[in-house]
């Protein structure tokens, strides 16, 4: 079955402080894999995709990276502001299929 | 660019009503989806729409909803009667066919059903 996990559900961090989010997905076959930020009350907004060949991709503060063999996934956010505060999906492409599967997300806080 | 659009924002409505959402895509984008979020089920996705016509409604829950597209520039979703189960954060998002094509997603509508 086509899933992808994300853990933890929520994390709570301090202003500054760097924290790592996590996506395993049994997608298959695989085509790219998305994270996706999104804001209380807002449509979830791209922040970085992957193919099958790259294993890292940043995007600022936002360090991805990929691991196809373990079918993992991780979010970096390096010096966290406020503004990180929102949920982070995980999506993955299954092959040329226009269809995505999503996780539900990691919801993160950062506290002054 | 004003990305895509979605009215109302905030819709109330009581068990057994019409509901009506719209959608307005980012122009030149010749693919729509429709998706669904609760706390429980996260983004599902109910309907698919390539160049106006549907491709894919395997995700809309039953007849009570229906969707259409009936130009480039505007879709609408409908539920007839609406339930309280319906209650939920309705988006609309918007892209350019492809293998890594970006969904570009509107700010949603978030309905309750009473």
């Amino acid at each position: 079955k086509n899933q992808v996990e994300q853990s933890p559900q929520s994390l709570i961090i301090l202003e500054g402080k760097n924290c790592t989010l996590q996506c395993n997905y049994t997608v298959s076959p695989f085509s790219n894999l998305r994270w996706y930020k999104q804001d209380t009350g807002r449509g979830p907004v791209s922040l970085t995709i992957m193919t099958f060949s790259e294993n890292t991709k940043s995007n600022g503060r936002y360090t991805a990276t990929l691991d196809a063999d373990t079918k993992q996934s991780s979010l970096h956010i390096t010096a966290s502001q406020l503004s990180d505060s929102a949920s982070y999906i995980c999506v993955v492409r299954r092959g040329s299929n226009y269809k995505l599967t999503f996780g539900k997300g990691t919801l993160l806080t950062v506290n002054p | 660019d004003a990305g895509v659009i979605q009215s109302p924002r905030h819709e109330v409505t009581e068990m057994g009503q019409e509901v009506t959402l719209r959608c307005k895509p980012i122009s030149g984008h010749n693919s729509l989806f429709w998706y669904r979020q609760t706390m429980m089920r996260g983004l599902e996705l109910l309907i698919y729409f390539n160049n106006n016509v549907p491709i894919d409604d395997s995700g809309m829950p039953e007849d009570r909803f229906s969707a259409k597209m009936p130009n480039a520039s505007f879709s609408t979703l409908k539920i007839q009667p609406s339930e309280p189960r319906d209650s939920a954060v309705y988006f609309c998002a918007s892209g350019l066919a492809g293998p890594t094509d970006t969904q570009y997603f509107g700010p949603g509508t978030r309905l309750t059903v009473l």
